[in-house]
């Protein structure tokens, strides 16, 4: 079956980096454009940056240019987002996601906290 | 960025019908149509409709989704508990180049 897979929470200190990956299976990987979208705890969705998996192109949200950079690796069907810079408003659940239309597939998410 | 209009919260009682709104721009839900996700407490968010009224496989025909103009709605017909959940709409920003999600509503069930 189609899933996406992510990797483990992570605790991060402010100033500090975190490369968040999730991994696809069930079907070709570089058909379908991929997605991260993060939840803040509490509050609503907010999307990040999707790539085309067959070539590698990107697109960031304006918000996070600069600080986003989102990669894949098509011998495993995995994508990455790193963030850099982090600070205390990072803290939230990351979420990749599959689009077919809209966001059809989500992974379980990863839990991002940055604290000193 | 800017994003869609959702109202906050939403109580229905059972095996009554709620109707959830979402105001976009001619950026976004008029041109580009909405998608519509639910969410439950703790779990990813799932998705329920897609270009205005397309249906994943699985979904129930109790949701419905439509547009007229800039605003999308999402009716969900006989309610059940399980339909208490948070629910978002989505759609592509031509003008920002970037997805953009409404706040949320939240779907009390009595």
């Amino acid at each position: 079956q189609v899933q996406l897979v992510q990797s483990g929470a992570e605790v991060k200190k402010p100033g500090a980096s975190v490369k968040v990956s999730c991994k696809a299976s069930g079907y070709t990987f570089t058909t379908y454009y991929m997605h991260w979208v993060r939840q803040a705890p509490g509050q609503g969705l907010e999307w990040m940056a999707v790539i085309n998996p067959s070539g590698g192109s990107t697109t960031y949200a304006q918000k996070f240019q600069g600080r986003v950079t989102m990669t894949r690796d098509t011998s495993t069907s995995t994508v990455y987002v790193e963030l850099s810079s982090l600070r205390s408003e990072d803290t939230a659940v990351y979420y990749c996601a599959r689009e077919v239309g809209s966001f059809d597939i989500w992974g379980q998410g990863t839990m991002v906290t940055v604290s000193s | 960025q800017a994003g869609l209009t959702q109202p906050p919260s939403v109580s229905k009682g059972l095996r009554q019908t709620a109707t959830l709104t979402c105001t976009g721009d001619s950026d976004n839900v008029a041109n580009q149509g909405a998608a519509w996700l639910q969410q439950h407490q703790g779990h990813p968010p799932k998705l329920l409709s897609y270009r205005n009224n397309n249906r994943p496989s699985g979904i129930s025909e109790r949701f419905s989704a439509s547009r007229s103009g800039n605003t999308a709605s999402l009716t969900i017909t006989g309610l059940q508990p399980e339909d208490e959940a948070d629910y978002y709409c989505s759609a592509w920003d031509s003008s920002l180049s970037a997805w953009v999600f409404g706040g949320g509503t939240k779907l009390t069930v009595l």
